[in-house]
C-alpha cells in the first residue's frame, strides 16, 4: 500500500537554528498537505502545495513540493521555542482519496 | 467560531467495557474522520463518513464501529476495549475526502483499566 514516511524521525536544534524535514510518498500525490501537532494536541493544518515544483512561504516557513510530486520538504527559518511540535506531511491516497500521514518529525528546541 | 468538538476530553473505561465517544461539527463538511493515534506515531485512520457513505478501513478491527446520525455528529463505538485501544482518538472534517485542510477536534484520550 502508499507509505509515506518522513526524516529525521527526531531533531534537537537550538534556538535560532535552521530546520528542515523531509517527506517522501511511495507513489505520486495530487497534493502535499503539512499539519503541525504541539506535543498534547491535536494536528493543525499549515498549508496545502498542488502543483509540481510548488513553493510556498509562512513567515519562517518553507514548503516545496517536488518536481515528481512524490516528495516534500518543511524547511523552517531561524527556530523558536513556539515551534517545537511534531510535523506530519500528508496526501491523499486509496481508492477513497483518503489521507495518509507521513510517519512524522519531532522537533524539540533547546532556549 | 466553526470548530469541531469531541467529548470527552479524558476517557477511562474498563476492559471490555462498550465506551462511545462523541464528535460534532459546525463546519457543515460533508466528510468526518475518526483516527486512532498512539504515543509517538501517526494518526491511523480507522473510517471516514462522506455524507451518509460509511468507508471502512481494511484493517479496522471490528471491535470499531461508527455512526453518523446528520451532518452534524459522529460517533465512534468500541464495543470490547482491550489494553490495547488505548490511545488518542481523532475526529477531522474535510469538504471532501483528501481535501485541503482537515480540521481536527482536540481529540478524546482512552484509558482501558
Amino acid at each position: 500500500g502508499q507509505q509515506v514516511m518522513q526524516i529525521p524521525q527526531y531533531q534537537h536544534v537550538q534556538e535560532g537554528e535552521d530546520f528542515t524535514t523531509y517527506c517522501n510518498s511511495s507513489t505520486t500525490l495530487s497534493n502535499i498537505q503539512w499539519y503541525k501537532q504541539r506535543p498534547g494536541g491535536h494536528p493543525v493544518f499549515l498549508i496545502q502545495l498542488v502543483k509540481s515544483g510548488e513553493v510556498k512561504k509562512q513567515k519562517r516557513l518553507t514548503f516545496q513540493f517536488g518536481e515528481a510530486k512524490k516528495n516534500s520538504s518543511l524547511h523552517i527559518t531561524a527556530t523558536q521555542t513556539t515551534d517545537v511540535g511534531t510535523y506530519f506531511c500528508a496526501g491523499p491516497g486509496g481508492a477513497t482519496n483518503k489521507l495518509i500521514f507521513g510517519t512524522g518529525t519531532l522537533l524539540a528546541v533547546q532556549p | 467560531d466553526a470548530m469541531v468538538i469531541q467529548n470527552p476530553r479524558y476517557q477511562v473505561t474498563q476492559f471490555g467495557k462498550p465506551v462511545t465517544l462523541s464528535c460534532s461539527q459546525t463546519l457543515n463538511h460533508n466528510v468526518m474522520y475518526w483516527y486512532q493515534q498512539k504515543s509517538s506515531q501517526a494518526p491511523k485512520l480507522l473510517f471516514h463518513y462522506y455524507d451518509k457513505d460509511f468507508n471502512n478501513e481494511a484493517d479496522t478491527p471490528d471491535n470499531f464501529q461508527s455512526r453518523r446520525p446528520n451532518t452534524s455528529f459522529c460517533f465512534l463505538d468500541i464495543r470490547s476495549p482491550g489494553l490495547g485501544d488505548a490511545a488518542m482518538y481523532l475526529c477531522a472534517t474535510s469538504r471532501v475526502p483528501g481535501g485541503a485542510g482537515y480540521t481536527f477536534g482536540s481529540g478524546t484520550r482512552l484509558t482501558v483499566v
